[in-house]
């Protein structure tokens, strides 16, 4: 099993609904969590950070954390072509800097 | 605000070269890590270096290495280069938040490295 579990896609939303996208985690000891947006030759940029239960708002976007369930999700509102990238989530468990990547969601809105 | 630099941009080595990649976080920013980003494996964690020591280290052999120094510079070599180490090379900065977690990286735009 995989530290960090994401759905690879491509998930495919119209243009101007709600893109859903989860990530699993497998150890409970992790404290912060994190969404990178990756456009196709870019490095992560960083979306998101989330650190207690429940819910995050930024802007369209919409973290939600449930530890219980090692569980993070995050909600694209309004969904626009120029949101079209790979969606990387991220866990950190140690003290320090030591991220571990899921292997991202490729999300497609088509106008 | 300058962000993260990385140099080179791209690379091409040969089978069996040795080759440096430096990093320049972002002022202020103490901890510097890498990652190695492949189509098949993803980004993996290669090593964290925090007041020029390694504080967290991946499962990479010992063919790859890093320092940082006083400045926060860092920088990490690959020795006996394979073809497997043919990856895009990043490099990222942090504020650092001790036992509280982490804030998150800023990347660099990272180093294209092609091994032939």
């Amino acid at each position: 099993q995989k530290e960090v579990e994401q759905n690879s896609g491509p998930l495919s939303v119209p243009e101007g609904a709600i893109a859903s996208l989860n990530c699993t985690y497998s150890d409970r000891v992790s404290q912060s969590f994190f969404w990178y947006r990756q456009y196709s030759g870019k490095s992560p940029e960083l979306i998101m950070s989330i650190y207690s239960n429940g819910d995050k708002e930024d802007g369209r976007f919409t973290a939600q954390l449930n530890k219980a369930s090692q569980y993070v999700s995050l909600l694209i509102r309004d969904s626009q072509p120029s949101d079209s990238a790979t969606y990387l989530c991220a866990v950190n468990k140690a003290a320090g800097n030591k991220l571990t990547f899921g292997g991202g969601t490729r999300v497609l809105v088509k106008p | 605000k300058a962000g993260v630099t990385q140099t080179p941009r791209y690379l091409i080595k040969t089978r069996g070269q040795q080759v440096t990649l430096s990093c320049s976080p972002i002022s202020g920013h103490r901890s510097v890590s890498w990652y190695q980003q492949t189509p098949g494996q993803g980004l993996q964690f290669l090593f964290e270096y925090f007041s020029e020591t390694q504080r967290n280290k991946g499962n990479f052999p010992g063919r790859f290495s890093g320092r940082q120094f006083s400045n926060s510079r860092s920088e990490m070599n690959v020795s006996t280069l394979e073809l497997g180490d043919s990856a895009l090379y990043l490099c990222a900065s942090s504020w650092d938040r001790g036992t509280s977690g982490s804030n998150g990286y800023t990347f660099g735009s990272g180093t294209r490295l092609t091994v032939v």
